[in-house]
């Protein structure tokens, strides 16, 4: 394992279309979080898993987003119906649990969605 | 309202000098983190420093220390002997134990200058 891979780095779609991201979280890491990045902010939290269970969800996830980690390792974050203001960095990272808050958490490089 | 505040949106330090990035929170946990991450142009959040409530120490990390004022709420992050590989966005941010989510600032642009 060398990090938070997410899948794909870019992804350009039109208005009204699906589209779907990957996150492969490091592998011992039980807990695994989405962001939402858009130009000149900090990330603003979208979700997090804890394995494979969904334990909260920002109210920025509007209907339109859902998220799985089905076997609690990769979770997939899908937009249906884009929207321009979906246009954004959508960030992963990664996190052990047991008191280790101080290792901070592990992101991935993100995937910058464009809907044109 | 906010609970990460960074002020300052832009910086320009000259090489090698220190620069402090600000930044304060806002909780009413007496359990909490707090942590800075950078923010490279090519998008990676890259974790730099963690200073737990509890800790008395300040936090340290090679050349970057966290100046933990906790009556004040404030845990500004100092970078010394800045290199121009530093020039990037710093995010503050903060994990209330009682939460299970880290919660980020706006973010300080630095650019350091040759």
């Amino acid at each position: 394992d060398t990090g938070v891979s997410q899948d794909p780095r870019h992804k350009i779609t039109k208005r009204g279309q699906n589209v779907t991201f990957r996150c492969d979280p490091i592998s011992e890491h039980n807990r695994l979080y989405w962001y939402r990045q858009t130009l000149g902010q900090g990330p603003e939290f979208l979700t997090y898993f804890q394995n494979e269970a969904q334990l909260e969800k920002s109210r920025l996830l509007s209907d339109r987003f859902s998220a799985e980690r089905p076997k609690g390792s990769f979770s997939t974050l899908e937009i249906q119906r884009t929207e321009q203001g979906d246009s954004a960095m959508y960030l992963c990272a990664s996190h052990f649990t047991e008191g280790t808050a101080n290792y901070g958490y592990t992101f991935g490089s993100g995937t910058r969605l464009t809907v044109v | 309202a906010q609970k990460i505040t960074q002020t300052q949106p832009g910086m320009f330090v000259q090489e090698k000098e220190a620069v402090t990035l600000d930044c304060t929170y806002d909780t009413s946990d007496q359990s909490y983190g707090l942590f800075w991450y950078k923010q490279p142009s090519s998008g990676e959040m890259i974790f730099l420093i963690y200073q737990g409530s509890y800790d008395e120490q300040n936090a340290t990390e090679g050349r970057y220390s966290l100046n933990f004022q906790k009556a004040r709420k404030s845990a500004n992050l100092v970078i010394s002997a800045s290199q121009l590989g530093d020039s990037a966005m710093y995010f503050c941010a903060m994990r209330e134990l009682r939460d299970d989510k880290i919660i980020f600032g706006k973010g300080t642009r630095l650019h350091i200058l040759p």
